[in-house]
């Protein structure tokens, strides 16, 4: 089945800039998302980008996509102690409709 | 900004109790979505609803539980009787069909069962 999979936990300092990194197995992707989830909050998008698509800037947020690699990441620049989550990489397959999940990213930034 | 409300927010139960997790989604939305988070795990889909019927289901959502829409705002998980292991944080999701780019899920804020 799919799989999703990201590193556990990512350190940086405020001004620095972010990249969390995720691996999928699915090559029939169509689209492919970026959550964050506070404590005790809920998902909530971030970004998404196209299969077709290598790259997509949304303010501070750039995502890569390198679709051979089966490679997605997402870079936040002058990252905040707001910033401070858990970042969820997720995707949908073509044939279906339900988001498949990696594990989270936690990211901490210190001031 | 139209939300996904989710009630209550914790739930404390006994095992072999059945609680009822409730959802209000977006109107207009088409979609519905039940999705869990055992601590400590990923994100993992339960099941989807269309047109008053599941469309899809995972293995975890076995006979224990179900799912309703009873009305024309709410939608409901129902767990018959708790175990141990159904202690999680379950989220609801709902979403438009094909209207926009991203397919358009929104996810509400979650209730945490904790099954005792």
């Amino acid at each position: 089945g799919e799989d999703v999979e990201q590193s556990l936990f990512l350190s940086v300092r405020e001004g620095d800039s972010s990249v969390i990194n995720c691996t999928y197995t699915d090559s029939s992707s169509t689209y492919l998302y970026w959550y964050k989830q506070e404590p005790g909050a809920g998902l909530q998008l971030l970004t998404y980008i196209f299969s077709n698509m290598d790259m997509k800037q949304d303010q501070r947020l750039t995502v890569l996509l390198n679709k051979k690699d089966k490679h997605l990441s997402l870079r936040i620049a002058d990252t905040q102690t707001g910033d401070s989550a858990i970042y969820f990489c997720a995707e949908i397959p073509n044939a279906g409709n339900m988001l498949t999940f990696g594990g989270g990213t936690r990211l901490m930034v210190k001031p | 900004e139209p939300e996904v409300t989710q009630t209550p927010s914790h739930q404390v139960t006994q095992m072999g109790q059945e609680v009822i997790l409730r959802c209000v989604p977006i109107s207009n939305h088409l979609y519905f979505y039940w999705y869990r988070q055992i601590l400590g795990q990923k994100v993992e889909f339960l099941v989807s609803f269309y047109n008053n019927e599941i469309s899809e289901k995972s293995e975890i959502f076995d006979d224990q539980f179900s799912v309703e829409r009873p009305d024309g705002s709410n939608f409901t998980l129902k767990i018959r009787s708790t175990k141990l292991e159904d202690s999680a944080m379950y989220f609801c999701a709902s979403r438009q069909w094909g209207t926009s780019t991203n397919y358009g899920y929104t996810f509400g804020s979650g209730t945490r069962l904790t099954v005792v």
